[in-house]
């Protein structure tokens, strides 16, 4: 069974402080690891998708790598418009069926002006 | 209308009413998701549509019942649904590429409140 788990499950921060997300995973075999970003009583944003370890992508102040077990968001010079819960989420290969994601619980952001 | 829309954005019912959300994707996608957003939960997968097949229900209780008329249309139905039901209901819409690996995007969801 796929499993998902995100660190830290809340983070807050000051204006212009970097920092990073974690998101470890298990999967039998990893057809892609998607970043979201989710404000409250809205719908998941799609942020990146990372398929193979050593990947990365850029977005703004955003950043996702990935390895074999665990992917980082790195928040780079943050800004409070940047504040929201971000949801991580692999789809596999085994036992699961097309188009399954498993999510992990988030991290809420906070950031402070 | 872009993206992914769903209506209505908020519903309250009772435990024996009967009710209908509706998902429309223009992105021109062919696989079509429901999911459940529960309070300190994940997001929880509850049906998959592609192409217009079911190809997923995720041991989803039959007071759920999906509908999928077309590529572009998804529906969930509600009836005598229990407290606990009350949560955020997502769907998403993905191009639908064989062996998966493509980007889910979502609408705004339906806060469902149940009495």
């Amino acid at each position: 069974e796929d499993q998902v788990t995100q660190s830290p499950e809340a983070l807050r921060l000051q204006e212009g402080e970097s920092s990073s997300l974690n998101c470890s995973y298990t999967v039998s075999g990893l057809r892609g690891l998607f970043w979201y970003r989710q404000d409250p009583g809205k719908g998941p944003e799609f942020l990146f998708t990372l398929y193979s370890a050593g990947e990365e992508k850029e977005k703004e102040r955003l950043k996702a790598t990935l390895t074999k077990k665990e992917s980082f968001l790195h928040i780079t010079a943050p800004k409070p418009e940047d504040s929201a819960t971000y949801l991580c989420a692999v789809q596999g290969v085994g036992g699961t069926s097309y188009g399954k994601l498993t999510f992990g619980q988030g991290t809420i952001l906070t950031v402070h002006p | 209308e872009t993206g992914v829309t769903q209506t209505p954005r908020h519903l309250v019912m009772g435990m024996t009413n009967k009710k209908s959300l509706k998902c429309e994707q223009h992105l021109g996608h062919n696989a079509m998701y429901w999911y459940k957003q529960s309070a300190k939960k994940p997001l929880e997968l509850m049906f998959v549509y592609n192409f217009k097949e079911q190809t997923e229900n995720n041991s989803v209780p039959s007071r759920f019942s999906p509908e999928c008329p077309n590529s572009s249309h998804l529906f969930l139905h509600l009836h005598t649904l229990q407290p606990e039901d009350s949560a955020l209901y997502l769907c998403a819409s993905s191009q639908g590429v064989a062996g998966g690996g493509d980007t889910q995007y979502f609408g705004p969801g339906t806060r469902l409140t149940v009495l």
